[in-house]
């Protein structure tokens, strides 16, 4: 089973900053806080991880809360090519992904 | 540069034929990895091969199902006698191998079992 809790979807406008929350309560000292997206008919594709710092990169930044058991991936300035399903996951890195159901992201037009 | 390639990118398939799906890695990528993805679900993991060593098949649904890279880039996943729950898309990843390495992923093929 996933190690995660995500809301199953979300809205935002275009433009605005999409912040998409995750639980991870369970997470082990060794694991990292990967986020991957998946546009529709395409594979997923890699954001961002983390193990306890925030990270920032190109694409977005990953905020992680002080005891680890929570994330948050903001996309600073959603635009329409940003609709997909997110997909939080926690893992050794290296090791195979265990996606959970992710959230799906609609950017409002 | 190029990234990971799967063929066929459709497949249909009657059932109790076998089919057979390739993944072309990233060149010089230690690991590869089989996902299958039902519609509306998440990816789910099937199998992994570091090279040519298949190190975790645990994902395999049963044994009709049969993955194999043996010089270590192209990989192969076999599906013997398909059933109509086979249909979904097949995603293969590829990343560098060893701690700290993201996963690439491919397009999918898309099998559709009749």
């Amino acid at each position: 089973d996933a190690k995660t809790t995500q809301p199953p979807s979300m809205d935002c406008a275009e433009g605005r900053a999409a912040n998409l929350p995750c639980n991870h309560s369970t997470i082990s000292g060794n694991e990292y806080v990967y986020w991957y997206r998946q546009i529709h008919s395409q594979g997923p594709q890699y954001i961002i991880h983390g193990l306890k710092n925030n990270e920032t990169n190109e694409m977005a930044s990953l905020i992680i809360t002080e005891d680890r058991k929570s994330s948050t991936l903001i996309l600073p300035h959603a635009t329409l090519r940003d609709t997909a399903v997110y997909y939080c996951i926690v893992r050794v890195g290296g090791d195979k992904i265990i996606f959970g159901k992710g959230t799906r992201l609609h950017i409002l037009p | 540069g190029a990234g990971v390639s799967q063929s066929p990118r459709y497949k249909v398939a009657k059932r109790g034929q076998d089919v057979a799906l390739r993944c072309d890695p990233i060149s010089g990528h230690v690991s590869l990895f089989w996902y299958q993805q039902a519609l509306g679900q998440g990816p789910e993991f099937l199998t992994y091969f570091q090279n040519e060593a298949q190190l975790d098949k645990s994902g395999l649904p049963s044994d009709r199902f049969f993955a194999e890279r043996p010089e270590g880039s192209v990989s192969t996943l076999k599906i013997q006698r398909t059933q109509q729950e086979d249909s979904a898309v097949y995603l293969c990843a590829s990343s560098l191998g060893g701690r700290d390495y993201e996963q690439y992923f491919g397009p999918g093929t898309r099998l559709t079992v009749t």
